[in-house]
């Protein structure tokens, strides 16, 4: 079964600091996977995918498929990153519909 | 364009109640689903839609019932309402399969 694991419900850090939110997934095959962001008073939404392989708003997540993990980075953390952070899972197969599998969501506060 | 939108935004119930909790978008995405969110456990999928006319059982089904009967609308039911349903209620749509989902404000529900 397809599962995602954030280990941390909660980070801190202060302002400036580097930022990792970690992600771990367990999948038998080559998994598709998401940040989705939900900063306060707003909507959930798509923050980055692996398959584009780009970087927003300063944040990057590099697939690991040997630790099976697609941690989140951020170099120099702003106070308005501070929001909730969900790790997905695209469901597999044909039959997927789209469907995503979430972690547990990190709450990451940063500092001034 | 709203995206998606859900009515209501928040709402309190009786054990035993029913309600219907309605999402809908003006992206004319094929696919819809049902969330959600409890503290620790990240989002869970409830039920979801893959088109006008079609219903299926997500992750946590149990309790709940869903209709799409135009494409645009979404509609998640509760029959009889329990504590355990207790919750905030995401609705999302996508257009592919490619788990980038669009997600609409939110629905707190708390059952007495």
């Amino acid at each position: 079964a397809q599962r995602v694991t954030q280990p941390e419900k909660l980070l801190s850090v202060f302002k400036g600091a580097p930022v990792e939110l970690k992600c771990n997934y367990s999948y038998s095959g080559s998994p598709e996977l998401f940040w989705y962001v939900q900063y306060s008073r707003q909507r959930l939404q798509l923050l980055l995918r692996h398959i584009s392989r780009e970087s927003i708003k300063g944040f990057t997540a590099d697939l690991n498929k040997g630790e099976t993990s697609f941690h989140l980075k951020k170099p120099f953390a702003q106070e308005e990153d501070s929001a909730m952070y969900y790790c997905a899972l695209l469901n597999a197969g044909g039959t997927s519909y789209g469907k995503l599998t979430f972690g547990q969501g990190t709450i990451l506060t940063v500092h001034p | 364009n709203a995206g998606v939108t859900q009515t209501p935004k928040f709402r309190v119930l009786k054990t035993g109640q029913s309600m219907t909790l309605l999402c809908a978008q003006d992206m004319n995405h094929e696919y819809m689903y049902w969330y959600r969110q409890d503290p620790g456990m990240g989002l869970r999928l409830i039920h979801y839609s893959v088109g006008e006319g079609t219903t299926a059982k997500g992750e946590v089904p149990d309790g709940y019932n869903v209709s799409r009967l135009k494409k645009q609308n979404f509609l998640l039911g509760l029959e009889s309402a329990a504590p355990s349903q207790t919750s905030v209620y995401f609705c999302a749509s996508s257009q592919d399969r490619d788990g980038t989902q669009y997600f609409g404000p939110g629905t707190r529900l708390l059952v007495l």
